[in-house]
């Protein structure tokens, strides 16, 4: 089945403790994107990557980091989370032809407390 | 600016009656336009596309929506609506152009179904 897998869906965790989020698609997608879904602000692109090791900044990058080193995986990495980082993520991707149709993952919940 | 307005941001209807959800965009080239809709919990699933052609599109669950280039509009609407549609409904343009091809999202109307 095609789809985009994000891991945790629910995260937990206190001010400054490093955290990851995993991405993985299995569509053979060159473009993947993390946004971050705030009440009244809607979606809110954090990073983007075009292919393996291109990677740009999105609207909301502070504090934030992405790699991308493989092509179907694209992890979000908070290095020291803060509070206003509490947020639902949600990972996308999407081919290079095809009208810009991204595809969503489920969306991962995370509080910092 | 480019920029994406959904007017409503929470919508309640009858189940069987009819929808039509807002969407204004201003974007300088030729858009392509979307919308998305966000089931509780989940993740966004796209409900219909519009590139070129026809104005009038047709997507998944009974959606259709109509692009108004006169009007910068793409009003999503469903003739009878089922109480499963309860959800987010998020209208996105973008021209798959440039290095991000980033959509621009609207912040999304939520719709809630009377029994």
């Amino acid at each position: 089945e095609a789809q985009v897998t994000q891991n945790p869906r629910y995260l937990i965790t206190v001010t400054g403790k490093k955290l990851t989020v995993t991405c993985s698609q299995n569509m053979n997608h060159e473009y993947m994107s993390w946004y971050r879904q705030d009440p009244g602000l809607g979606l809110r692109q954090i990073y983007y990557s075009m292919n393996v090791e291109v990677t740009d900044k999105g609207d909301v990058p502070e504090g934030y980091k992405v790699s991308r080193k493989e092509k179907r995986n694209f992890p979000l990495i908070l290095e020291s989370p803060s509070p206003n980082q509490t947020s639902l993520y949600f990972c996308a991707s999407w081919p290079l032809a095809g009208g810009g149709i991204q595809y969503f993952g489920p969306g991962t919940r995370l509080l910092v407390l | 600016a480019q920029s994406v307005t959904q007017p409503d941001i929470h919508i309640t209807v009858s189940e069987g009656a009819s929808l039509e959800l807002r969407c204004n965009y201003s974007y300088g080239a030729t858009p392509y336009l979307f919308w998305y809709v966000q089931s509780p919990g989940q993740g966004l699933q796209l409900l219909l596309k519009y590139f070129s052609g026809d104005t009038l599109v047709q997507g998944i669950k009974g959606f259709e929506a109509e692009f108004k280039r006169s009007q910068s509009s793409f009003n999503l609407r469903k003739p009878s609506v089922h109480w499963s549609d309860a959800a987010e409904y998020f209208c996105a343009v973008g021209n798959n152009a440039g290095n991000n091809r980033k959509l621009i999202w609207g912040l999304g109307t939520s719709l809630a179904v009377n029994p």
